[in-house]
């Protein structure tokens, strides 16, 4: 099984800054890797899948980056609605999530 | 626009069977290319994934729950469904019905998901 790692567990950042959150394989998903927003009470919603494509009707604010194990979601601008829990998923190999970063707002 | 409903008991017991189904409206279930996803979410913990159905009715499960798992579907009703055997108090979390409409395996479409708690 593919294990999803993602630091930091909790981040908080002023609005307007950058967010800068990770995720890890345990070995090479190429670029087979997405990402998700959850906000509290609601499911998960697709933001990136590809490591760098946005899914539909996601702000350009959020992007992707990385290939191989080492992955990058940024929130460019971060606004008071981007508070929420951001997990990563592989699909090379079956299915696997990351443990999530959690990120807030100062 | 397709939409997913997830259905099924809040609360189970242990060793019982839970059965949850999900509805799938706006679009046919039986759609060349559409493969039908059960996710579940600890509490506080990452997702993981259970196991889908084929438009077609093939089936491939996460092997850590492979010994447990069906997932079955149900054209006439436009529904499929999800069998987990065994219960115990670890198997309690949110439950989500998924799918991929974008050719490969990321969810873009998810049902509100449901909570369901293993307790006698």
């Amino acid at each position: 099984e593919i294990v999803m790692t993602q630091s930091p567990g909790t981040l908080s950042v002023s609005p307007g800054e950058r967010a800068t959150l990770s995720c890890r394989a345990s070995q090479s998903v190429s670029s087979h890797l997405a990402w998700y927003q959850q906000k509290p009470g609601q499911a998960p919603r697709l933001l990136i899948y590809g490591a760098s494509t946005r899914a539909t009707g996601i702000p350009a604010r959020f992007s992707g980056s990385g290939s191989g194990t080492d992955f990058t979601l940024t929130i460019s601008s971060l606004q008071s609605e981007d508070s929420a829990v951001y997990f990563c998923q592989q699909y090379y190999v079956w299915v696997t999530f990351g443990g999530g970063t959690k990120v807030e707002t100062k | 626009q397709v939409q997913l409903q997830e259905s099924g008991p809040g609360l189970v017991k242990p060793s019982q069977t839970l059965v949850l189904t999900c509805t799938v409206s706006g679009g046919s279930i039986n759609s060349a290319g559409n493969y039908w996803t059960w996710i579940r979410q600890h509490p506080g913990k990452g997702p993981e994934w259970i196991g889908y159905i084929s438009y077609n009715g093939i089936s491939n499960y996460n092997p850590s729950l492979q010994s447990r798992v069906t997932i079955s579907l149900d054209t006439s009703k436009n529904q499929f469904s999800l069998y987990l055997a065994s219960l115990t108090a670890a198997d309690t979390a949110f439950y989500y019905c998924a799918s991929r409409t974008g050719g490969d395996w990321y969810f873009d479409l998810w049902g509100r998901g449901t909570l369901v708690t293993v307790s006698s």
